[in-house]
């Protein structure tokens, strides 16, 4: 059964750093993994996919990247910004069709 | 280009009572569709999924049932609302697999 964590739970950090959110996963065989944002009380905002067979992906002020055998993916967000405050979420798509998401990180840039 | 419609926004139901919540999509054909549910301060559960139409598989054993009646027409509901079933529910598409998944814009339940 694939099981998705997100590691830090919750992260505070001043405005213009640079920050690493981390996503593992225990079962390797999936079609891709997507990271997420969602403001309170919102939907889900699409950041990045990477397909399984990808390194990584950048949109922006934002990298994902991705090692599927070791499970890890990890979501790089250059010179934050008090408008990057929002939960983060990674889901890895599985090969027996179902989305499965962490339970994310909560973001908080402080101005 | 697709979009994906979920309403209603926000419900409150008593204990006891039905519910019905309907996402539709448009814009594709036969997506696969995804119910999940978000508890306070919780991740997201998935509960249903659907590949095709008639096609459903149930994550969790629970108080809830979907179904797809029409190949863009996902449906979640309950004959017997419990307080347990308040959350935050949301419906999802996706083309295929290898594709990015796409979220509708909730719904908040809450029952009273």
């Amino acid at each position: 059964k694939q099981e998705v964590t997100q590691i830090p739970a919750a992260l505070s950090v001043p405005e213009g750093e640079n920050l690493v959110l981390n996503c593992s996963f225990t079962d390797s065989a999936i079609y891709n993994l997507q990271w997420f944002r969602q403001d309170p009380g919102k939907g889900l905002t699409s950041l990045l996919l990477i397909q399984s067979s990808q390194r990584e992906q950048t949109s922006g002020r934002l990298n994902a990247s991705l090692d599927k055998s070791s499970g890890r993916s990890t979501l790089y967000i250059a010179a934050s910004q008090p408008g990057d405050s929002a939960t983060y979420l990674c889901a890895v798509g599985n090969r027996d069709d179902k989305i499965i998401f962490g339970k994310g990180t909560r973001l908080h840039i402080l101005p | 280009s697709q979009t994906i419609h979920q309403w209603p926004a926000t419900l409150v139901q008593p204990v006891g009572s039905p519910l019905s919540l309907e996402c539709t999509v448009e814009g594709t054909s036969n997506p696969n569709l995804y119910w999940y549910r978000q508890a306070a301060g919780r991740g997201l559960q998935l509960l249903f999924y659907s590949v095709g139409i008639g096609q459903i598989s149930s994550e969790v054993p629970q108080n809830l049932s979907a179904s797809r009646p029409q190949d863009r027409q996902f449906i979640l509901s309950s004959k017997k609302l419990l307080l347990s079933d308040s959350g935050f529910y949301l419906c999802a598409w996706s083309p295929n697999l290898n594709t990015e998944a796409f979220f509708g814009q909730g719904t908040r339940l809450t029952v009273v």
